[in-house]
């Protein structure tokens, strides 16, 4: 396994336009996040999925951005209508919670992110 | 103000120098991350700690949690310790459903 894959790395795109991210985790880790980070920023957290349920979402996430994790695997995140608001790096990341989970359940492994650039 | 709060934003060292960050949280928490961001690159965990000092090579991590401090401390840092500097909390959120809060990060540059 080559750790968390995210794609495409870079996306340029024209404001009004819908874009697609894609997160593939770490096989056998079970819980999935999506953060958004800006620049000069720490990331912040959007969305994050156990298997295939989405357990919560960011009030940072508004109408236009849905994401889904179908199968429980790899995981999707559109945006739609985007803005130049929206321009931002997309970092996915996996982890493995076993059980009823503790402290340093949370040890994530991140992607590489993929690069938003909304003109 | 933000739950976590990490100084210096910017460091500057000459290689070699000792080097702290530090972070600042004012949230109950169960356990505290320190995170590695290379330009354009992803993030690497370095350490997860909820008590006490962890050490891995040239890297040292402490946490006072009756304080609500973390420090990272670098030894004879090198050029290629540059890099952002991640601070992340983890709590406890709607019950087993644990999500990190991240600080800003701290840029470091390590000059030969």
């Amino acid at each position: 396994d080559t750790g968390v894959s995210q794609d495409p790395r870079h996306k340029i795109t024209k404001r009004g336009q819908n874009v697609t991210f894609r997160c593939d985790p770490i096989s056998e880790h079970n819980r999935l996040y999506w953060y958004r980070q800006t620049l000069g920023q720490g990331p912040e957290f959007l969305t994050y999925f156990q298997n295939e349920a989405q357990l919560e979402k960011s009030r940072l996430l508004s109408d236009r951005f849905s994401a889904e994790r179908p199968k429980g695997s790899f995981s999707t995140l559109e945006i739609q209508r985007t803005e130049q608001g929206d321009s931002a790096m997309y970092l996915c990341a996996s982890s493995l919670a076993m059980g009823v989970v503790g402290p340093g359940a949370n040890v994530l492994t991140f992607g590489a992110g993929s690069r938003l650039t909304v003109l | 103000k933000n739950e976590v709060e990490q100084s210096p934003q910017n460091l500057t060292a000459q290689e070699g120098e000792f080097i702290t960050i530090n972070c600042s949280y004012s949230v109950g928490i169960s356990a505290l991350h320190w995170l590695q961001q290379h330009p354009g690159g992803g993030i690497v965990s370095l350490f997860m700690l909820s008590s006490g000092k962890k050490k891995h090579g040239r890297l040292i991590a402490t946490i006072n949690i009756q304080e609500k401090h973390s420090s990272l401390h670098i030894t004879a840092s090198h050029p290629r310790d540059s890099a952002v500097y991640i601070c992340a909390v983890e709590r406890v959120s709607g019950g087993s459903n644990y999500k990190l809060t991240f600080g800003k990060g701290t840029l470091l540059t390590v000059n030969p």
